[in-house]
């Protein structure tokens, strides 16, 4: 199943704009991933918040958690052409024992030079 | 370090052929491993996961099957190959709770 829903589903911003994308969900969660995606290749692992946080940063990226809402939001500050890219919130759903990751539907980056 | 290996990159398939999938894993043991599907331009679906050596779980029926013949070996197949079963195939294995994943497959079939 994919519980996760992103927005918008693509953003186009100028070169060192902020970029804000959002994920909503469904059930209860553990914890909640934000993955990258360049064109064509694998998920490489952003940035993980627990379901007791509700802010988290590293670098660039900003990942806030709502869980009352059960929402997420990824911002990425002064963006870069290199942002440019499918971006994936996953979620573990807390009833679920066999470890499994659901991945929304992604929104898709381009960061304009 | 843990890595993930998973070939070919591309394949071109005719209708009705069988498919293998290939996927490694290094530097880990008894990891859970995943196959995920996904559509152009759309999410992630998982199709297998597998907790260990011969234990496949499926979470959506379809024409593929998963086999896990060694602990670090998970392998994707059909025996007949439909036209729908065209996707780019991510293998992937998780630690506690971050996911690698390999590079994909590109699998048209025509």
């Amino acid at each position: 199943s994919q519980q996760g829903e992103e927005d918008p589903q693509a953003l186009s911003i100028q070169e060192g704009e902020n970029a804000t994308m959002n994920c909503s969900y469904k059930t209860s969660i553990n914890n909640l991933q934000w993955y990258r995606q360049n064109s064509g290749r694998g998920l490489v692992h952003l940035i993980l918040i627990r379901s007791n946080e509700r802010e988290k940063h590293s670098g660039r990226l900003r990942v806030t958690l709502d869980t009352s809402k059960k929402s997420s939001s990824l911002l990425i500050t002064a963006s870069r052409a290199a942002d440019t890219a499918s971006y994936f919130c996953a979620t573990d759903e807390e009833e679920t024992g066999a470890n499994n990751l659901f991945f929304g539907t992604g929104t898709r980056l381009t960061v304009i030079p | 370090s843990q890595t993930i290996h998973q070939w070919p990159a591309t394949l071109v398939q005719p209708v009705g052929s069988p498919l293998s999938l290939e996927c490694t894993v290094e530097g880990t043991s008894n990891p859970n491993l995943y196959w995920y599907r996904q559509a152009a331009g759309r999410g992630l679906q998982l199709l297998f996961y597998s907790v260990g050596i011969g234990q496949i779980s499926s979470e959506v029926p379809q024409n593929l099957s998963a086999s896990r013949p060694q602990d670090r070996q998970f392998i994707l197949s059909s025996k007949k190959l439909l036209l729908s079963d065209s996707g780019f195939y991510l293998c992937a294995w998780r630690d506690r709770v971050e996911a690698f994943f390999g590079q994909g497959t590109r699998l048209t079939v025509v």
